[in-house]
């Protein structure tokens, strides 16, 4: 079992639709979790950071993170054809210096 | 754009074959990370280095290595090269090194081994 899952999608959404996207993980020790943006032929773009459990907002992007349930989620609201790309989770222990990724969700915004 | 310079941008290449891709990371980043992504493993971390010294190491194997300079650029050095050696091959930066600290990726040099 992989420490992050992540479903691959493809996930498609017409324009202006709210997305949600998700990660489980099995590691309760896991206490910082982040968002990436990866767009075709290009690196991870860090998009949302979040220390422990909790909500950030971040204009129209959401990061839930419910560490009871194992659960991290990233919400997009409105959103647009340029937030096309593949979403990666990430999570790192306390301590450690290895991010382990989720597999990574790839999203089209249809206009 | 991250601040973090990949180069190549690609290599293609023969197996048995060794290469050297170049990092540099953001002006003020102390810490390099070395990550591997092909389409049936994800992003998988390879090495990691803080100031010059070797922190940590995930998945690498004999046949690579890596080094950080006094400049804080850093090499990844890939020997006897295989098929299943092409992928894309990442390095990112952050300041500290540490969990609370989020890495900053550059854009990849994409190797391909025929």
């Amino acid at each position: 079992q992989k420490e992050v899952e992540q479903d691959p999608g493809p996930l498609s959404v017409p324009e202006g639709a709210i997305v949600s996207l998700n990660c489980t993980y099995s590691n309760s020790a896991f206490q910082y979790f982040m968002w990436y943006r990866q767009y075709s032929r290009k690196g991870p773009e860090l998009l949302m950071y979040t220390y422990s459990s909790g909500n950030k907002e971040d204009g129209r992007f959401t990061a839930q993170v419910d560490k009871s349930s194992k659960y991290i989620s990233l919400f997009i609201r409105d959103s647009q054809p340029s937030d096309s790309a593949t979403y990666l989770c990430a999570m790192i222990k306390e301590g450690a210096q290895k991010l382990v990724f989720g597999q990574g969700t790839r999203l089209t915004i249809n206009p | 754009d991250s601040g973090v310079t990949q180069t190549p941008k690609h290599l293609i290449t023969a197996t048995g074959q060794r290469v050297t891709l170049r990092c540099s990371p953001r002006s003020g980043d102390l810490s390099v990370y070395w990550y591997q992504q092909s389409l049936d493993q994800g992003l998988q971390f390879l090495i990691q280095y803080y100031n010059g010294e070797e922190r940590a190491k995930g998945n690498i194997l004999e046949r690579f290595s890596a080094q950080q300079f006094p400049d804080l650029h850093s090499e990844l050095n890939l020997s006897s090269l295989e098929l299943g050696d092409s992928a894309l091959y990442f390095c990112a930066s952050s300041v500290a090194g540490a969990a609370g600290s989020p890495l900053h990726f550059g854009n990849g040099t994409r190797l391909t081994v025929t």
